[in-house]
């Protein structure tokens, strides 16, 4: 089965910008979603197809995708981005996974 | 814009089904892969399978034996049954709309979420 790996936590500054990582075996071959989960709240879609935004998702979110890794990466940090952020992939064949999950903190 | 409901029993003992639904609102039924995710502290987030609107199912390899998906056109619902539940089946339920386009597939909208606690 196709492994998604990111970091458990990634702490940042209000004001200041987020990378949140996900790396796969060539996830540059593949379109990667990104989803916010807030405390309590299901999961939202926040990027897909790599870089593309949902309507109402504001610009300082995006993202990118290449080699080994993919990045979601936050602008302008604000406290309300305090969250879990989980990437997704299809694997190609009949599954579609999602990384284990990062806990963004808002220092 | 599409909205889903989801219902069902939220405590199970060992080795019964668990039964969920959800509704599918404002939108659409077909053009969509109907989809069930569970979420756990310890597995994360797990696909479970999806449904469209005609009935075609794929299921994750791993819950294939104990998972059956069906779909009601005529209520714009779908829904999970899993058959012999135990312990690892605890978890936050969720359905949600799988996107679909060549070689990918996204998720949104999701659903409230249904707490499903398997407890003897």
């Amino acid at each position: 089965s196709y492994v998604l790996t990111q970091p458990p936590s990634v702490s940042v500054a209000p004001g200041k910008t987020a990378r949140i990582a996900c790396g796969g075996n060539n996830i540059g071959t593949k379109s990667v979603h990104w989803y916010q989960q807030k405390s309590g709240q299901a999961p939202v879609l926040v990027i897909y197809h790599d870089s593309d935004r949902p309507s109402g998702v504001p610009e300082r979110f995006s993202g990118s995708n290449s080699g080994n890794s993919a990045t979601l990466t936050i602008n302008r940090v604000e406290a309300g981005d305090e969250a879990d952020y989980y990437c997704q992939v299809w694997d190609g064949s009949n599954d579609l996974p999602f990384g284990g999950g990062t806990k963004l903190t808002v220092l | 814009q599409v909205q889903l409901q989801q219902w069902g029993a939220g405590l199970l003992k060992p080795s019964e089904t668990l039964s969920l639904t959800c509704a599918v609102y404002g939108g659409s039924f077909s053009g969509f892969y109907w989809s069930w995710i569970r979420q756990t502290p310890g597995r994360g987030l797990e696909w479970i399978g999806e449904i469209n609107h005609s009935g075609s199912v794929n299921y994750n390899p791993s819950l294939k034996s104990r998972v059956t998906i069906s779909v009601d056109t005529s209520k714009n619902q779908f829904s999970l049954k899993v058959d012999s539940v135990t312990a690892a089946d605890t978890a936050v339920y969720y359905c949600a709309t799988r996107i679909v386009v060549v070689d990918t597939g996204w998720f949104d909208p999701w659903g409230q979420g249904t707490r499903v606690t398997v407890s003897s």
